[in-house]
């Protein structure tokens, strides 16, 4: 069965600091993997999706995110914080084959201090 | 942008009426999920569809939910009766393939007094 792990339901980092958002990921079966934000009174957005391709992904809003199988690891990461990224952020994988499911992981609430 | 719409954005009930909340998938998307994301669950599915039939209503309360396609454009989601342990914010969201991301709606956020 697939699962996915956030590490720390809550950061905080300076405005121009380095982004570090952790996502571990529990699959029998070569995972696609996305990465959404949520803004406040808003849906999930897609940031960015690894689907077997590079394992590097880049995404929007200048965020990316590295696919590393032998640490089943799917970390989003951004060089610098800007204030508009203070938002809810969701790792998740697809539930493999024969089902369109998500596995959502329980969220990381990003803050960006001044 | 093609997006997925749903309706009402905001409903305030009493306890014990029916609630329904309507989805728009995006054109071509033959594939419908339902959320429901509350602070203490988090984001729970709920339901979804392929090609209109039913594949997954494990997630959904089964005496007081139900879930619907009565066509391609529109996806139901009614609550009857309502409860103030459903007070939740409810998510659609269609899309096309596993591989493929989901898109969201903006959410119906249901208050049962």
């Amino acid at each position: 069965a697939q699962s996915v792990t956030q590490l720390g339901s809550h950061v905080s980092v300076s405005e121009g600091a380095l982004v570090l958002l952790r996502c571990n990921y529990s699959s029998s079966v070569p995972p696609y993997l996305f990465w959404y934000v949520q803004y406040p009174n808003q849906g999930l957005q897609l940031l960015l999706k690894y689907t077997s391709a590079a394992t590097l992904v880049k995404g929007i809003n200048g965020f990316e995110a590295e696919f590393k199988k032998s640490e089943t690891s799917f970390h989003l990461t951004k060089p610098s914080a800007h204030m508009s990224d203070a938002a809810e952020y969701f790792c998740a994988v697809s539930g493999g084959s024969g089902t369109y499911k998500y596995i959502f992981g329980t969220g990381t609430r990003l803050k960006v201090l001044a | 942008d093609a997006r997925v719409t749903q309706t009402p954005r905001h409903k305030v009930t009493e306890m014990g009426q029916e609630v329904t909340m309507r989805c728009q998938p995006i054109l071509g998307h033959n594939t419908v999920f339902w959320y429901r994301q509350t602070m203490m669950q988090g984001l729970e599915l709920l339901a979804y569809f392929r090609n209109r039939a039913p594949l997954d209503d494990s997630g959904m309360p089964k005496d007081r939910f139900s879930a619907e396609m009565p066509d391609a454009t529109l996806a139901t989601l009614k609550i009857q009766p309502s409860e103030p342990r459903d007070s939740a914010v409810y998510f659609c969201a269609s899309g096309l393939m596993a591989n493929q991301p989901q898109h969201f709606g903006d959410g119906t956020r249901l208050s049962i007094l």
